[in-house]
C-alpha cells in the first residue's frame, strides 16, 4: 500500500491563476480530509469528504475554494484566482470507513503564489 | 469553541533529560485526544491516542479532564526523538490540531 499520494508536491502559480491539488487516499479508505498549514501556524482543517459527498466544509474559505471526491479518481482541492495569501502547504489525509480517529497523511503539496 | 493549545513552539533538551510537551484543549463534550509526530522528511503520523493508554517509543500521555490537558512525556529523551509534535482533538467529523511543538534533543 503506497499510502496517501498527493500531487503535485510543489506548485507555483501567479496571482489570478487556478491551482488544483490532487489526493489519492490509501487503498480501502473512503474518507478524505484536507488541511492547510500556513507559516507559523498549525494544521487548519478545511474539508472532510466521502465518495461523492462533502461531509464537513466548515474550514473552507467561502470563496474561490472548492473540493470534490468523485466516485472514480482522486480527491481534488481547487483554488480559483489564487492570491499571495493562499501560499501554504496543503495536506491530505485519509481514513478507513470505521472511524478510529487515526488519519493517514500524505506528504503535502506546497503552493507558492507569485 | 473547540481548541487545542500547544504553548511552546520549541523545546530543546539534552539527551537523557526528561521531556514534557504541553497540550491543553477546550471542548464541551467527551474528549478524544491524540499525539501526532512528524520526523524530518517524513509524513505526519500517529504517535499515540489517549484511549489506548499505551507507551509508544517511551512516550506516554495522560488525559487530565480537570486541567483539560494531555501533556506528552518521556523520562529520558533520545536524539531520534527530535521532531515536530502535534496534539489533536477528535471531533465528529475532523481532527483539530494544535500549532505544534518542535522538540530538539541535543547529544
Amino acid at each position: 500500500n503506497a499510502g496517501v499520494m498527493q500531487n503535485p508536491r510543489h506548485l507555483v502559480r501567479r496571482r489570478g491563476q487556478e491551482a488544483r491539488l490532487r489526493c489519492s487516499p490509501m487503498k480501502g479508505h473512503s474518507h478524505v480530509y484536507w488541511y492547510r498549514q500556513l507559516p507559523e501556524e498549525g494544521l487548519k482543517f478545511m474539508v472532510y469528504l466521502q465518495k461523492e459527498n462533502i461531509i464537513d466544509e466548515s474550514g473552507m474559505p467561502k470563496e474561490r475554494f472548492s473540493a470534490e471526491f468523485p466516485k472514480e479518481g482522486p480527491s481534488i482541492l481547487r483554488i480559483q484566482q489564487v492570491v499571495r495569501g493562499d501560499s501554504a502547504a496543503y495536506f491530505c489525509a485519509s481514513s478507513p470507513p470505521a472511524n478510529t480517529g487515526e488519519l493517514f497523511f500524505g506528504e503535502g503539496s506546497r503552493l507558492t503564489v507569485l | 469553541a473547540q481548541r487545542v493549545t500547544q504553548p511552546e513552539k520549541l523545546l530543546s533538551v539534552f539527551k537523557g533529560a526528561p521531556v514534557e510537551l504541553k497540550c491543553n484543549y477546550s471542548y464541551s463534550g467527551s474528549p478524544e485526544l491524540f499525539w501526532y509526530v512528524q520526523y524530518s522528511r517524513q509524513r505526519l503520523q500517529l504517535l499515540l491516542r489517549h484511549i489506548s493508554r499505551e507507551s509508544i517509543k517511551g512516550f506516554t500521555a495522560d488525559l487530565n479532564k480537570g486541567e483539560t490537558s494531555f501533556h506528552l512525556k518521556k523520562p529520558f529523551a533520545q536524539e531520534e526523538d527530535s521532531a515536530m509534535y502535534y496534539c489533536a482533538l477528535s471531533m465528529p467529523d475532523k481532527l483539530i490540531f494544535g500549532t505544534g511543538t518542535r522538540l530538539q534533543v541535543f547529544p
